[in-house]
């Protein structure tokens, strides 16, 4: 089957520090991976789409100097929280697009954020 | 962009009840529909999906319907258990080929009292 292992499962960072989130499709290569934003008992909020070798898209609203996203390869992407604050504290999940389209969509387990 | 609107949660039902969550969305031309499950402090897994008109997605008893004629693709059980709790998002997917993405519904919380 598809995994997507997503690194850390919870993170607790200094105001101003960043924080770095990793997205990792373990036995499949991705093509396109997603970063979303969940808030408590809220739905996800689509962050931005990533394809490898390539700038992300930002969804209208994300700051992509705070959200920086790196997509270097098939397998990796990456979020990175820069100047972290307590108003970033979330749930972030990663998602990848399998190459072959019948696959559909592979979530990570999530990243839980706290900003102190 | 395409929308998708959720029964409103949460919904608690006793075990063995049968099982109804409301999805219809909006959409220009017809996308792949995706059912997907959050179980508590957890990522999303594809519950099941339809890709065209009249196909039936279906999983661990749980069943779909993809009704171009209402926009809808509500997701149903027959008797639900206690393990069956979680969050449900129904997600068609938007876009062009090589564009695609999934829009979410606002999830329906679902807790099942034995």
């Amino acid at each position: 089957g598809a995994v997507v292992s997503q690194h850390p499962s919870w993170v607790i960072c200094k105001s101003g520090t960043s924080v770095k989130i990793e997205c990792r499709s373990l036995d499949f290569q991705a093509t396109t991976m997603f970063w979303y934003r969940q808030f408590p008992k809220q739905s996800l909020m689509l962050m931005a789409t990533s394809n490898e070798g390539s700038k992300a898209t930002y969804e209208q609203g994300v700051e992509k100097d705070k959200f920086l996203i790196n997509h270097a390869s098939l397998t990796l992407s990456t979020l990175t929280v820069t100047s972290a604050h307590p108003e970033d504290s979330s749930f972030y999940i990663c998602s990848a697009k399998h190459r072959e389209s019948n696959y559909g969509y592979t979530f990570g387990s999530g990243t839980r954020l706290t900003v102190v | 962009g395409d929308s998708v609107t959720q029964m409103e949660g949460p919904v608690t039902l006793s075990e063995e009840a049968f099982l109804t969550i409301n999805c219809t969305y909006t959409a220009t031309g017809y996308p792949s529909l995706f059912w997907y499950v959050q179980y508590p402090g957890e990522g999303l897994q594809l519950l099941l999906k339809a890709t065209k008109a009249d196909d039936k997605g279906s999983n661990k008893g749980f069943e779909a319907t993809y009704r171009k004629e209402t926009t809808s693709f509500h997701l149903e059980k027959g008797s639900v258990q206690v393990s069956d709790s979680a969050v449900y998002f129904c997600a068609p997917q938007e876009g062009v080929q090589g564009a695609q993405k999934l829009v979410f519904g606002q999830g329906t919380r679902l807790t099942i009292n034995p």
